[in-house]
């Protein structure tokens, strides 16, 4: 019954390491998105799935970045090699899906990610 | 593409007072959705109010309402009777039916007391 979690909610990272960073949406959402969400701007999509497919990944900035969502649940978002200008929260949000319509998203509190 | 601009950058009311944040948006679609999020310091992004584009009818919910003409693409938050709580970014956001969320550059709302 909880809201969407996310994991870690703070991560620092020296320029060129891998990171993953967790998202646990509501139970029940079959559509899941990742949103990035620079200093000072509003939050700018990176990618959607709906179950466990990959709808949508038009949003990723580069090669670099990958998400997976392997059983329709959990999802993770994988950034290599990252540089400075990765720094951003990272915004995970799930919602329902009906066909034909629009169900609200419900965001997670983040991740902070700070690459030196 | 569609476009989300948000005119003001910050905002200041005092408490109880009344305040409307501006938003507008660009796009050639006939069936969408808009929505108004709060994003207090602690980050977490929180559902305001949403109207459907096929509802004529303004949505409100409690002390928030919104302002919605079509024809111009516009989309306003008001919020009465401003509460201390209510101090956060506020995002305008567009979605078309079954794609991600649009969302503008966001208001910095202060409430003083």
């Amino acid at each position: 019954g909880a809201g969407v979690s996310q994991s870690p909610r703070y991560k620092v990272a020296k320029r060129g390491q891998d990171v993953a960073l967790r998202c646990d949406p509501i139970s029940g959402h079959v559509s899941l998105f990742w949103y990035q969400q620079a200093l000072g701007q509003g939050p700018e999509f990176l990618t959607y799935f709906q179950n466990e497919a990959q709808l949508d990944k038009s949003g990723l900035p580069s090669d670099r970045f990958f998400a997976e969502r392997p059983e329709g649940s959990v999802s993770t978002l994988k950034i290599q090699r990252t540089q400075q200008e990765d720094s951003a929260v990272y915004l995970c949000a799930s919602s329902f899906f009906r066909t034909g319509s629009t169900d609200t998203q419900y965001f997670g509190p983040g991740t902070r990610l700070t690459v030196l | 593409a569609q476009t989300v601009t948000q005119s003001q950058p910050e905002m200041s009311v005092q408490e109880a007072e009344t305040v409307t944040l501006s938003c507008t948006y660009d796009t050639s679609e006939n069936n969408y959705y808009l929505f108004w999020y709060k994003q207090p310091p602690s980050r977490q992004m929180i559902l305001v109010i949403r109207q459907e584009a096929y509802k004529q009818q303004n949505a409100t919910e409690n002390r928030f309402s919104v302002n919605f003409q079509k024809a111009a693409k516009s989309f306003s938050l008001k919020i009465s009777d401003s509460q201390l709580g209510d101090t956060a970014m506020y995002f305008c956001a567009f979605m078309e039916v079954g794609y991600a969320l649009n969302f503008g550059k966001g208001t910095s709302l202060l409430v003083t007391p």
